[in-house]
């Protein structure tokens, strides 16, 4: 596709459910970002996909959140047992990694799901 | 760990009238340092970057300046136009460690 494709771009559950939040990056990046943006906030970071490289996951909050890559593709952000505190933007990005520094790369993002937890 | 600063939380100034937003941050390691412009609805997008062997960088109406003595780097847009209205974001950080990113200014052009 032309840009970073993020679905569903709502998403309304009730409190204790479980949510999983989808991300298809442009084609041929390698590198994967999620983000999560609360209300007026800036940018928090949650996980990093390069390439087959063991994933960072030093920015997810709990153990109820997940995320997938498959394929080096398409991504899955999941959210256990949802609370209220997780109602936010979840953005993703990608960018081409094909750089020295993979990390200070453009990075691409899609228009975000707002998640809304009841 | 680096800590990123962004001031003001809020800007307006006349159309027309140049636009300076700042930041600063903590972890003198740091190199990059860009800024991304959200509009309402959307992904924040690139506007311009810059990384510490230059202390300047001009693209058009934008700029951004970099102080690594005083670790702080500013955004100055020009002759601002309505379109200019958005949230601006800046971040910093090096080849190491994910960006850590400033909470965002809002910037209002006012007609």
């Amino acid at each position: 596709g032309a840009g970073v494709s993020q679905s569903p771009s709502n998403k309304v559950t009730e409190k204790g459910k479980d949510v999983e939040l989808r991300c298809d990056p442009i084609s041929g990046h390698t590198a994967l970002y999620w983000y999560r943006q609360s209300l007026g906030q800036g940018l928090e970071f949650l996980i990093y996909f390069q390439g087959n490289s063991a994933p960072d996951k030093s920015g997810l909050p709990s153990d109820r959140f997940s995320a997938e890559r498959t394929g080096g593709s398409v991504s899955t952000l999941t959210i256990q047992r949802t609370q209220q505190e997780d109602s936010a933007v979840y953005l993703c990005a990608s960018s081409l990694a094909a750089g020295a520094y993979p990390l200070n790369e453009k990075l691409f993002f899609g228009s975000g799901t707002q998640l809304s937890v009841l | 760990g680096e800590n990123v600063e962004q001031h003001p939380s809020t800007l307006s100034v006349q159309e027309g009238d140049s636009a300076v937003i700042k930041c600063t941050y903590s972890d003198s390691a740091s190199n990059y340092f860009p800024w991304y412009k959200q509009e309402l609805g959307k992904g924040p997008q690139l506007i311009i970057d810059i990384r510490s062997n230059v202390g300047e960088k001009k693209d058009q109406r934008i700029a951004v300046t970099l102080n690594k003595t005083a670790k702080h780097f500013s955004l100055h847009i020009t002759e601002t136009q309505p379109e200019d209205s958005a949230v601006y974001f800046c971040a910093g950080g090096d080849s190491n460690y994910q960006l850590i990113w400033g909470a965002g200014t809002k910037l209002i052009i006012k007609p």
